[in-house]
């Protein structure tokens, strides 16, 4: 069964810190690894990749993707408070998308 | 990426009656998708619908609680059936970015509260 998992659960860090996400997942037919930020209701997509040691960067945030050892990290820098929301972690296999548990973070000023 | 809406925003129903969500999407695609968010949990597929064909339900999810219907390229509803307060959640359509793209983007989302 394709699983992800998403560590740690929950983080509360100062602003100003910088901060690492970590996604794990065990999916057959592996097509995708999706990041995305979910604040109230709708997750807003932050990136996808596809291809191993590649580091794609939106501003403050960055993520890599390891295919060897099927994981990969988000990073954000000099957070903010507008960072705080739950961060999703989302393999694609075979035609769908299989969610991890999500990281909440907590930026406090 | 597509612009995605869903109508309503948030509803609370009374136990046993049921609710349809509608989902518009501002171009054509192939394929959407409803998801849903229970308290507390993360997202979990209930079901991809493709125009033109019956949607693909997965495991755990039947026809008969969550019918869905896919007309066209641009419109998908989902209809939540003799509904429980254990169906109290956020329910989400989702469209891939375009062909052959990996990526989803999802609607604003319906907060469904069951009492």
């Amino acid at each position: 069964e394709d699983k992800v998992v998403q560590s740690p659960l929950s983080l509360v860090v100062h602003e100003g810190d910088t901060v690492t996400l970590n996604c794990s997942y065990e999916v057959t037919n592996f097509r995708s690894l999706l990041w995305y930020k979910q604040e109230k209701k709708a997750p807003t997509f932050l990136f996808m990749l596809t291809s191993s040691g590649i580091e794609k960067k939106s501003g403050r945030l960055s993520s890599i993707l390891d295919k060897k050892e099927l994981f990969s990290i988000l990073n954000i820098t000099a957070t903010q408070t507008g960072d705080s929301a739950v961060y999703l972690c989302a393999v694609g296999g075979a035609q769908k998308l299989v969610f991890g548990q999500g990281t909440r973070l907590t930026i406090n000023p | 990426s597509a612009v995605i809406s869903q109508k309503p925003s948030r509803d609370i129903c009374q136990r046993g009656t049921s609710l349809t969500i509608q989902c518009q999407v501002d171009s054509q695609v192939t394929m959407m998708f409803w998801y849903r968010q229970q308290p507390g949990q993360s997202l979990t597929l209930i079901a991809t619908a493709n125009q033109g064909s019956e949607a693909t339900y997965e495991s755990g999810f039947v026809i008969d609680k969550f019918p869905i219907s896919r007309p066209n390229l641009t419109f998908s509803t989902l209809t939540v059936s003799n509904m429980s307060p254990e169906d109290s959640s956020i329910y989400l359509c989702s469209v891939e970015a375009g062909a052959n793209s990996y990526e989803q983007y999802f609607g604003p989302g319906t907060r469904l509260t069951v009492t």
